[in-house]
C-alpha cells in the first residue's frame, strides 16, 4: 500500500473552511484515495473516496490533481462537531488490509 | 439498520483468563476485520476474513485467535490476555471487494488487562 504523509494536527474556527492534504508521492495506477473521520472512543467512519479530479458528497470535497501524488479533503464551513481525526488512505480496490497512518487532528474552535 | 455491533463495550480481566469479544454484522458483508488501537500508534489490524471459513493475519495477529463459522459474526478470542494487549478493539466490516474502503466500525471494545 502507498505510504501516506499528512499534518499531524490543524486548527480552525467555526464557520471556516477546512483543506487538509495528504501526500502520496508513490501511488501506484490501481490506487484509490480515501478519508475517514475518527471521534474520541469511536469508530472510524467513512467520508469520501476518489480516483481523481474531484468528487463532492453531503459532507465532503476530494480534490485529486493530474499527477495524483497528493490529495486534499476540503471541508466546508466546520462546525464544532467536526473536530476529530481524519485519516487518508490509498490502496487498491479488493485489498485485504487496510492501514491506517496516524491521521490529521482537527480541532475546531468557537 | 444497518451496523456493526461488538460485546463487550468494556472489560476489565486478568492476566491469563481466556476470553472472547464478539462482533456482529447485519449487512451480509463477506470482509470482516479486527483492529487495535493504541496512542501514538494508530489503528493496526490484527486479523481480517475474506468471507466465511476464511481468515489471515494482519500485521499484529500474536497472542490473538479468530474464526468466522458463519457470515455474520466474526469473534476476537484471547486465549491467554496479557497487559500489553490493553487496548480499545474495533471489528470492521465491509461488502465485496468492489468497494475496499467503505468499511463500517463498530463501537468499540474497550479492554483492560491487569
Amino acid at each position: 500500500l502507498a505510504k501516506t504523509t499528512q499534518p499531524i494536527s490543524m486548527d480552525s474556527y467555526e464557520g471556516q473552511e477546512v483543506n487538509i492534504t495528504c501526500s502520496h508521492n508513490n501511488i501506484a495506477t490501481n490506487d484509490y484515495i480515501t478519508w475517514y473521520q475518527q471521534f474520541p472512543s469511536q469508530g472510524p467512519r467513512f467520508i469520501i473516496q476518489g480516483y481523481k479530479t474531484k468528487v463532492t458528497n453531503e459532507v465532503a470535497s476530494l480534490f485529486i490533481p493530474a499527477d495524483r501524488k497528493s490529495s486534499t479533503l476540503s471541508l466546508p464551513r466546520v462546525s464544532l462537531s467536526d473536530t476529530a481525526v481524519y485519516y487518508c488512505l490509498v490502496g487498491e480496490l479488493g485489498y485485504s488490509t487496510l492501514t491506517f497512518g496516524k491521521g490529521t487532528m482537527l480541532l475546531v474552535s468557537p | 439498520e444497518a451496523q456493526v455491533t461488538q460485546n463487550p463495550r468494556y472489560l476489565i480481566t486478568v492476566t491469563g483468563k481466556k476470553l472472547t469479544v464478539t462482533c456482529s454484522q447485519n449487512m451480509n458483508h463477506e470482509y470482516m476485520s479486527w483492529y487495535r488501537q493504541d496512542p501514538g500508534l494508530g489503528l493496526r489490524q490484527i486479523y481480517y476474513s475474506m468471507n466465511v471459513e476464511v481468515t489471515d493475519k494482519g500485521d499484529v495477529p500474536e497472542g490473538y485467535k479468530v474464526s468466522r463459522k458463519e457470515k455474520r459474526n466474526f469473534p476476537l478470542i484471547l486465549e491467554s490476555p496479557s497487559p500489553n494487549q490493553t487496548s480499545l478493539y474495533f471489528c470492521a466490516s465491509r461488502t465485496d471487494s468492489s468497494s475496499l474502503y467503505e468499511q463500517y466500525f463498530g463501537p468499540g471494545t474497550r479492554l483492560t488487562v491487569t
